[in-house]
């Protein structure tokens, strides 16, 4: 799978957008780009995946670049409980059901 | 509602008292796993069941064993537990295939002393 970078931390005021930047550089044409997040010490929970094209559910927007480089989940408008450490994920179908956490980005969200 | 569901949610033993952690899911999910998170090494992966009877191992299974004789549960057994697996263990379940997200349990809070 390929490798993720992400920034280590992250401040949003509340109400604003949360943009939050994923490098994957080395991307195949079939690994899907995933977003997690963990709140405090729960459970991770799954924000929305995308291949190619850009996704939008109730939780989130996922940005894809063209080249398939980068991309950058959106959170419309931040509150106080998105405050989390978020995780972009790159996996393939071929390569099971395997989850690789890296670092992710610590989302402050401020009143 | 969908979920996966851990149990105990806090555990505190003594070294080499087996134990076990139990996970299950109501979502008919063939794909289940454990994974463990310490701080500064972010989650591992321990097993990982692609279905009922067929486990396989993950980046850390040293000193844990699971099973999966029913779908929908899937338990990490502690044959002689160390203090070196304190930790922070969640389980996770999902559809077979990369293409498809994975719902994760509430975590158990293990201490071995």
């Amino acid at each position: 799978d390929a490798k993720t970078t992400q920034p280590p931390s992250m401040d949003c005021a509340e109400g604003r957008a949360a943009n939050l930047p994923c490098n994957h550089s080395t991307i195949s044409g079939n690994e899907y780009v995933y977003w997690y997040r963990q709140i405090h010490s729960q459970g991770p929970q799954y924000i929305i995946h995308g291949l190619k094209n850009n996704e939008t559910n109730e939780m989130a927007s996922l940005i894809i670049t063209e080249d398939r480089k980068s991309s950058t989940l959106i959170l419309p408008h931040a509150t106080l409980r998105d405050t989390a450490v978020y995780y972009c994920i790159v996996r393939g179908a071929w390569a099971g059901n395997m989850l690789t956490f890296g670092g992710g980005t610590r989302l402050m969200v401020k009143p | 509602e969908a979920q996966v569901t851990q149990n105990p949610r806090y555990l505190i033993t003594v070294t080499g008292k087996k134990l076990t952690v139990t996970c299950s899911q109501n979502m008919n999910h063939e794909y289940m796993s454990w994974y463990r998170q310490d701080p500064g090494l972010g989650l591992r992966q321990i097993y990982y069941s692609m279905n009922v009877e067929v486990t396989d191992k993950g980046d850390v299974p040293e000193g844990y064993k699971v099973s999966r004789k029913e779908k929908r549960n899937f338990p990490l057994i502690l044959e002689s537990p160390s203090p070196n697996q304190t930790s922070l263990y969640f389980c996770a379940s999902g559809r077979q295939g990369g293409s498809y997200e994975q719902y994760f349990g509430p975590g158990t809070r293990l201490t071995v002393t």
